[in-house]
């Protein structure tokens, strides 16, 4: 079974419009962690937003929330207020574990997200 | 922010010669990397955990004969593609994970292999 999900290869917004891009999990482990990074063309992975299982609040980080839904396993991006720069692949990831240095992620097949004037 | 680098950042290479990418930490210290590959429109692929003063972990699947790597300080460690064939031709990024925040990994910024 695939531990993360992505169902949406594509998604298009509208410039200055919200986006979900969403993103669904597998785990029996109680502790783990949820990632979401944005590959511009250029190939570099950036660090976007974390969410902790046992995080009480969703996290923020400026434009960036994430949804999580623990029920649901599902911790799904939202970018507020889209920007043309933020064109670019998006993949959500699951650390399994408390942290280590030896956790390894496990990444989605990623969104295709581009945003439109 | 922490800094990981990779060098080089895109290769050319004959069918058969060998390869080797270095990452890097460049004001930390990392006792684990991970190697990933990214074919294109695909996502990444683990292929090995690194650890330094020890072997490396592969994932299933990858042969660790030819994908050699070796984590040879705090600082850095190698993939060596081994008698490389246009099969291999992919995206290597490597990461470290921050040991004062393991809630982030740091990626480099990626090895473009083209092999011919």
């Amino acid at each position: 079974a695939q531990k993360i999900t992505q169902t949406q290869p594509g998604m298009f917004v509208q410039e200055k419009e919200a986006v979900t891009l969403d993103c669904t999990y597998d785990t029996s482990d109680p502790s783990y962690g949820l990632f979401w990074y944005k590959q511009p063309s250029s190939g570099e992975m950036i660090f976007l937003i974390y969410q902790g299982s046992y995080d009480q609040q969703n996290a923020t980080e400026g434009r960036y929330s994430l949804n999580f839904q623990k029920a649901r396993k599902s911790a799904n991006l939202v970018i507020s207020a889209s920007q043309l720069g933020d064109s670019a692949m998006y993949f959500c990831a699951m650390r399994e574990g408390r942290g280590s240095n030896t956790d390894k992620l496990i990444f989605g097949t990623g969104t295709r997200l581009q945003v439109f004037p | 922010g922490a800094v990981v680098s990779q060098h080089p950042s895109w290769v050319i290479c004959k069918s058969g010669t060998s390869v080797k990418i270095e990452c890097r930490s460049l004001d930390f210290q990392a006792t684990t990397m991970f190697w990933y590959r990214q074919f294109p429109k695909q996502s990444l692929m683990l292929m090995a955990t690194s650890n330094e003063g020890s072997k490396a972990t592969y994932e299933q699947g990858v042969e660790k004969d030819k994908f050699l790597i070796n984590h040879a300080s705090l600082t850095l460690s190698t993939l060596t593609v081994t008698s490389a064939h246009p099969e291999d031709s992919s995206f290597y990024i490597c990461s470290a994970p921050n040991s004062g925040s393991l809630n982030e990994q740091y990626f480099g910024p990626g090895t473009r292999l083209t092999v011919t």
